[in-house]
């Protein structure tokens, strides 16, 4: 069964500093691994993934991530962090083998930009 | 393209009572997923439909129901509710499921 480990509850960075949100995870066959963000008082808004191809994957709001298949992480990365981008964050993970396997979420890292 | 949209947005119950919630997908997409957000347990996956079948399920107990309709609406039940039920329960639609998901707003649950 695959999973998902963020392993900080909060992350807190300087404006204009650059910002990483760790992520790693565990599947039996190749991961589909997503990045969400979570405003106050709002649903999950999607930021990126990886299915195949380029590790350095590029996304909305100036965020990217790398897919790092020997250290089975994925870590969420911007080079200068915006007081804007303070919100909670989500890992994901599903299987890309087994189709019908279900999506897992980490349980989330906030991040705290000051400014 | 509208978006996912989740009613209530919010609702107060009691101890005891059951509750329904509502989703309604992005228009063309067929597969809908419930999940569950607390403080402590962050998000977790109650199940998701896919073409009016139950696909994949949490580990929730048998309280915790759902149904996808013909026009891929979907609703969840909760029934005898605890207050360990209060949550905001996050709905999430895609064309087939193994691609991105897209998130409604949320229904709040408050079990007093």
């Amino acid at each position: 069964a695959q999973s998902v480990a963020q392993p900080e509850d909060q992350v807190n960075v300087a404006e204009g500093n650059p910002l990483t949100v760790k992520c790693t995870y565990s599947v039996s066959g190749n991961p589909y691994l997503f990045w969400y963000v979570q405003y106050p008082n709002r649903g999950l808004q999607f930021l990126l993934k990886y299915i195949t191809g380029d590790n350095l994957v590029k996304g909305s709001y100036g965020f990217e991530a790398e897919f790092n298949k020997s250290q089975t992480s994925f870590h969420l990365k911007k080079p200068s962090a915006l007081v804007s981008d303070s919100a909670l964050y989500f890992c994901a993970v599903r299987d890309g083998v087994n189709r019908d396997d279900k999506i897992i979420f980490g349980k989330g890292t906030r991040l705290h930009i000051l400014p | 393209k509208a978006g996912v949209t989740q009613t209530p947005r919010y609702l107060i119950k009691t101890r005891g009572q059951q509750v329904t919630l509502s989703c309604s997908p992005i228009s063309g997409h067929r597969s809908v997923s419930w999940y569950q957000q607390t403080p402590g347990q962050g998000l977790q996956f109650l199940f998701e439909y896919f073409s009016e079948t139950q696909r994949n399920k949490g580990n929730f107990p048998g309280r915790f129901s759902g149904r996808q309709f013909s026009n891929s609406r979907s609703e969840m039940n909760v029934s005898t509710l605890e207050l360990g039920d209060s949550a905001l329960y996050l709905c999430a639609s895609s064309l087939r499921g193994q691609e991105t998901q897209y998130f409604g707003p949320g229904t709040r649950l408050l079990v007093l």
